[in-house]
Protein backbone atom coordinates (compact mmCIF):
# COMPACT_ATOMS: atom_id res chain seq x y z
CA UNK A 1 0.00 0.00 0.00
CA UNK A 2 1.47 3.36 -1.14
CA UNK A 3 1.86 5.16 2.14
CA UNK A 4 4.01 7.78 3.97
CA UNK A 5 4.54 7.05 7.80
CA UNK A 6 5.60 9.56 10.56
CA UNK A 7 6.89 8.18 13.89
CA UNK A 8 6.17 9.08 16.39
CA UNK A 9 2.81 9.74 16.31
CA UNK A 10 2.35 11.33 19.92
CA UNK A 11 5.58 12.41 22.13
CA UNK A 12 5.40 14.77 25.00
CA UNK A 13 8.87 15.95 25.73
CA UNK A 14 10.48 19.23 27.54
CA UNK A 15 12.40 21.98 26.62
CA UNK A 16 15.70 21.39 25.23
CA UNK A 17 15.45 17.81 25.03
CA UNK A 18 16.75 16.66 21.45
CA UNK A 19 14.31 14.68 19.26
CA UNK A 20 13.85 13.07 15.69
CA UNK A 21 10.21 13.05 13.83
CA UNK A 22 11.19 9.92 11.41
CA UNK A 23 9.25 10.15 7.63
CA UNK A 24 8.82 7.14 5.42
CA UNK A 25 7.67 7.02 1.84
CA UNK A 26 6.83 3.73 -0.61
CA UNK A 27 6.32 5.27 -3.61
CA UNK A 28 9.61 6.13 -4.84
CA UNK A 29 8.94 10.20 -4.73
CA UNK A 30 11.13 11.82 -4.99
CA UNK A 31 9.95 15.43 -3.45
CA UNK A 32 9.25 15.28 0.28
CA UNK A 33 7.87 17.97 3.11
CA UNK A 34 7.12 18.89 6.20
CA UNK A 35 4.51 21.24 7.63
CA UNK A 36 2.89 22.27 10.84
CA UNK A 37 -0.53 22.80 11.99
CA UNK A 38 -1.49 25.24 14.28
CA UNK A 39 -5.38 26.10 15.21
CA UNK A 40 -6.00 29.10 13.01
CA UNK A 41 -3.48 29.18 10.96
CA UNK A 42 -3.18 26.41 8.84
CA UNK A 43 -0.71 24.14 7.56
CA UNK A 44 2.63 25.67 7.09
CA UNK A 45 5.93 24.80 5.44
CA UNK A 46 8.74 23.82 7.32
CA UNK A 47 11.31 22.56 4.70
CA UNK A 48 11.24 20.82 1.55
CA UNK A 49 13.40 18.44 -0.27
CA UNK A 50 13.48 18.39 -4.25
CA UNK A 51 15.62 15.34 -3.87
CA UNK A 52 18.16 13.48 -2.33
CA UNK A 53 20.49 15.61 -0.73
CA UNK A 54 18.82 18.94 -1.69
CA UNK A 55 17.02 20.79 0.81
CA UNK A 56 15.41 24.14 1.08
CA UNK A 57 13.40 26.06 3.89
CA UNK A 58 10.03 26.97 3.77
CA UNK A 59 7.71 29.22 5.45
CA UNK A 60 8.63 28.56 9.00
CA UNK A 61 12.03 26.71 9.54
CA UNK A 62 13.43 28.19 12.21
CA UNK A 63 14.05 26.05 15.42
CA UNK A 64 14.30 22.62 12.70
CA UNK A 65 16.47 20.63 10.66
CA UNK A 66 16.22 17.94 7.88
CA UNK A 67 18.35 15.45 6.41
CA UNK A 68 18.00 13.80 2.98
CA UNK A 69 19.84 10.88 2.91
CA UNK A 70 17.86 8.49 0.97
CA UNK A 71 15.13 9.31 -0.88
CA UNK A 72 12.31 7.30 0.91
CA UNK A 73 13.66 9.07 4.24
CA UNK A 74 13.12 12.58 5.27
CA UNK A 75 13.29 13.11 9.32
CA UNK A 76 12.54 16.12 10.93
CA UNK A 77 15.04 17.28 13.56
CA UNK A 78 14.11 19.76 16.55
CA UNK A 79 17.48 20.44 17.94
CA UNK A 80 16.74 22.20 21.00
CA UNK A 81 12.49 21.82 21.64
CA UNK A 82 10.90 24.71 22.82
CA UNK A 83 6.69 25.27 24.15
CA UNK A 84 5.65 27.55 20.91
CA UNK A 85 6.76 23.60 18.98
CA UNK A 86 4.22 22.46 20.36
CA UNK A 87 1.79 21.66 17.10
CA UNK A 88 0.85 19.00 14.53
CA UNK A 89 3.30 17.86 12.10
CA UNK A 90 2.69 16.18 8.93
CA UNK A 91 5.35 14.45 6.18
CA UNK A 92 3.91 14.74 2.47
CA UNK A 93 5.66 13.44 -0.96
CA UNK A 94 5.07 13.71 -4.29
CA UNK A 95 5.76 12.46 -7.39
CA UNK A 96 7.67 15.84 -8.99
CA UNK A 97 7.41 18.91 -6.70
CA UNK A 98 4.27 20.85 -5.02
CA UNK A 99 2.52 21.23 -8.28
CA UNK A 100 1.64 17.75 -8.27
CA UNK A 101 -0.91 16.05 -5.77
CA UNK A 102 1.19 15.09 -2.25
CA UNK A 103 0.37 12.67 -0.47
CA UNK A 104 0.14 13.15 3.72
CA UNK A 105 1.35 11.13 6.46
CA UNK A 106 -1.42 10.93 9.57
CA UNK A 107 0.52 13.51 11.81
CA UNK A 108 2.67 13.22 14.96
CA UNK A 109 1.52 15.67 17.45
CA UNK A 110 4.35 17.15 19.54
CA UNK A 111 3.81 18.46 23.06
CA UNK A 112 6.70 20.66 24.12
CA UNK A 113 6.37 21.49 28.17
CA UNK B 1 2.32 39.36 0.24
CA UNK B 2 0.99 35.82 -0.31
CA UNK B 3 -2.10 34.40 1.30
CA UNK B 4 -4.49 32.23 0.91
CA UNK B 5 -7.72 32.37 2.56
CA UNK B 6 -10.99 31.24 2.77
CA UNK B 7 -14.37 33.21 2.84
CA UNK B 8 -16.06 31.03 5.49
CA UNK B 9 -14.56 29.22 8.49
CA UNK B 10 -17.46 26.92 8.45
CA UNK B 11 -20.63 25.56 6.19
CA UNK B 12 -23.10 23.96 6.80
CA UNK B 13 -25.28 21.86 4.44
CA UNK B 14 -28.11 19.40 4.29
CA UNK B 15 -27.55 16.09 3.14
CA UNK B 16 -28.33 16.01 -0.57
CA UNK B 17 -27.20 19.47 -1.52
CA UNK B 18 -24.64 21.04 -3.13
CA UNK B 19 -21.99 22.44 -1.36
CA UNK B 20 -19.58 24.90 -2.59
CA UNK B 21 -16.26 25.87 -0.44
CA UNK B 22 -14.51 29.03 -1.57
CA UNK B 23 -10.85 30.15 -1.65
CA UNK B 24 -9.08 33.74 -2.54
CA UNK B 25 -5.40 33.81 -3.15
CA UNK B 26 -3.64 37.35 -3.85
CA UNK B 27 -0.34 35.91 -5.49
CA UNK B 28 -0.81 36.27 -9.70
CA UNK B 29 1.91 34.48 -10.44
CA UNK B 30 0.29 31.19 -8.87
CA UNK B 31 -0.18 28.44 -11.65
CA UNK B 32 -1.24 25.52 -10.32
CA UNK B 33 -4.00 25.22 -6.94
CA UNK B 34 -5.22 21.93 -5.42
CA UNK B 35 -7.64 21.32 -3.01
CA UNK B 36 -7.29 18.82 0.35
CA UNK B 37 -10.05 17.45 2.86
CA UNK B 38 -9.27 16.43 6.16
CA UNK B 39 -10.58 14.41 8.80
CA UNK B 40 -10.27 14.81 12.53
CA UNK B 41 -6.77 12.61 13.51
CA UNK B 42 -5.77 12.18 9.47
CA UNK B 43 -3.49 14.09 7.67
CA UNK B 44 -4.82 15.66 4.67
CA UNK B 45 -6.55 14.15 1.60
CA UNK B 46 -5.92 15.33 -2.13
CA UNK B 47 -9.25 15.69 -3.60
CA UNK B 48 -8.72 17.19 -6.78
CA UNK B 49 -6.37 20.41 -8.37
CA UNK B 50 -6.11 22.61 -11.34
CA UNK B 51 -3.76 24.60 -13.05
CA UNK B 52 -4.04 28.20 -13.87
CA UNK B 53 -4.27 27.46 -17.94
CA UNK B 54 -7.89 25.80 -16.93
CA UNK B 55 -10.90 27.50 -15.38
CA UNK B 56 -13.04 24.47 -14.51
CA UNK B 57 -11.97 20.46 -13.71
CA UNK B 58 -14.39 18.06 -12.87
CA UNK B 59 -13.94 14.72 -10.77
CA UNK B 60 -16.25 12.45 -9.48
CA UNK B 61 -18.62 14.57 -7.53
CA UNK B 62 -16.52 16.72 -7.11
CA UNK B 63 -15.86 20.77 -9.41
CA UNK B 64 -13.27 23.06 -9.00
CA UNK B 65 -13.36 26.55 -10.67
CA UNK B 66 -10.83 28.92 -11.13
CA UNK B 67 -11.61 32.76 -11.85
CA UNK B 68 -7.99 33.93 -12.16
CA UNK B 69 -9.58 37.44 -12.85
CA UNK B 70 -10.42 37.82 -9.47
CA UNK B 71 -7.91 35.17 -7.89
CA UNK B 72 -10.82 33.14 -6.33
CA UNK B 73 -10.70 29.23 -6.19
CA UNK B 74 -13.99 27.69 -5.59
CA UNK B 75 -14.76 23.98 -4.69
CA UNK B 76 -18.32 22.19 -5.67
CA UNK B 77 -19.62 19.26 -4.29
CA UNK B 78 -22.21 17.39 -5.98
CA UNK B 79 -25.08 15.55 -3.46
CA UNK B 80 -23.07 15.87 -0.37
CA UNK B 81 -22.74 13.27 1.62
CA UNK B 82 -22.08 12.95 5.90
CA UNK B 83 -18.51 11.26 4.58
CA UNK B 84 -17.98 14.75 3.35
CA UNK B 85 -17.89 16.39 6.74
CA UNK B 86 -14.29 17.37 7.06
CA UNK B 87 -12.49 20.35 7.40
CA UNK B 88 -11.24 21.66 3.38
CA UNK B 89 -8.36 23.18 2.63
CA UNK B 90 -7.13 25.02 -0.74
CA UNK B 91 -3.74 25.27 -1.90
CA UNK B 92 -1.83 27.10 -4.19
CA UNK B 93 1.87 27.19 -5.75
CA UNK B 94 3.15 30.40 -6.20
CA UNK B 95 6.55 29.99 -7.62
CA UNK B 96 6.86 28.02 -10.76
CA UNK B 97 10.17 26.25 -9.43
CA UNK B 98 7.40 24.06 -7.64
CA UNK B 99 8.64 23.68 -4.63
CA UNK B 100 6.19 25.66 -2.17
CA UNK B 101 2.93 25.02 -1.24
CA UNK B 102 0.63 27.69 0.75
CA UNK B 103 -2.23 26.86 2.47
CA UNK B 104 -5.24 28.42 3.06
CA UNK B 105 -6.72 28.46 6.66
CA UNK B 106 -9.60 25.67 6.07
CA UNK B 107 -13.50 25.53 6.12
CA UNK B 108 -15.35 22.81 8.17
CA UNK B 109 -18.36 21.49 6.10
CA UNK B 110 -20.54 19.65 7.97
CA UNK B 111 -23.36 17.47 6.42
CA UNK B 112 -26.77 17.10 8.30
CA UNK B 113 -28.79 14.29 8.22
Amino acid sequence: EAQVTQNPRYLITVTGKKLTVTCSQNMNHEYMSWYRQDPGLGLRQIYYSMNVEVTDKGDVPEGYKVSRKEKRNFPLILESPSPNQTSLYFCASSLGGSNQPQHFGDGTRLSIL
Amino acid sequence: GESVGLHLPTLSVQEGDNSIINCAYSNSASDYFIWYKQESGKGPQFIIDIRSNMDKRQGQRVTVLLNKTVKHLSLQIAATQPGDSAVYFCAENGETSGSRLTFGEGTQLTVNP
